[in-house]
């Protein structure tokens, strides 16, 4: 049983590329999440989906974009990486879409941006 | 205002000691607390949750936490430390700025345990 599943783990990118991460979960969940974690910042959202073909911003979209690609899957698009994205990017999968639905998570993935 | 303050970005303890690790949340935020744990190169697991009904919470690996309402608090402790109890604990809410429809994490603590 895998649970939520992110690729790749690490990534390094220079300042302007673009990059897609790419996250999937086997749990039927109808909600998933995308979340930076910066050293004493806790965790911030970036992205969430409610539900299968809708997405909405979260504390911190500005310079991501993502897609809800069927039930499974929801990928973050960098479109121009810049350094202040350097971040561990974690990927977020929950029963429901309200706040007393646990939230299960990936692996993350280490990204560093030059 | 923060929804969610974790005071002490890190705490040591003896193995065996008792661990206090505190969480104070907005008088504004609705009664949904969780308590996370988080291992070296792993993602964020469910430690425990309050929801409704008792207070005292008990979660996994002899963690439990207590919601006191008058106190705006639900601290995670645990009577005795262990070794692999060395990790991050994020304490989340809803966040006042997500009009209380999205949880916000804390700021977390690191828990470090000597032998």
């Amino acid at each position: 049983n895998a649970g939520v599943t992110q690729t790749p783990k690490f990534q390094v990118l220079k300042t302007g590329q673009s990059m897609t991460l790419q996250c999937a979960q086997d749990m039927n969940h109808n909600s998933m999440y995308w979340y930076r974690q910066d050293p004493g910042m806790g965790l911030r959202l970036i992205y969430y989906s409610a539900s299968e073909g809708t997405t909405d911003k979260g504390e911190v979209p500005n310079g991501y974009n993502v897609s809800r690609l069927n039930k499974r899957e929801f990928s973050l698009r960098l479109e121009s990486a810049a350094p202040s994205q350097t971040s561990v990017y974690f990927c977020a999968s929950s029963e429901g879409a309200g706040v007393n639905s646990p939230l299960h998570f990936g692996n993350g993935t280490r990204l560093t941006v030059t | 205002a923060q929804s969610v303050t974790q005071l002490g970005s890190h705490v040591s303890v003896s193995e065996g000691a008792l661990v206090l690790l505190r969480c104070n949340y907005s008088s504004s935020v609705p009664p949904y607390l969780f308590w996370y744990v988080q291992y070296p190169n792993q993602g964020l697991q469910l430690l425990l949750k309050y929801t409704t009904g008792a207070t005292l919470v008990k979660g996994i690996n002899g963690f439990e936490a207590e919601f006191k309402k008058s106190e705006t608090s639900f601290h995670l402790t645990k009577p005795s430390a262990h070794m692999s109890d060395a990790a991050e604990y994020f304490c989340a809410v809803p966040g006042m700025n997500t009009g209380f429809q999205k949880l916000v994490f804390g700021t977390g603590t690191r828990l470090l345990v000597s032998p």
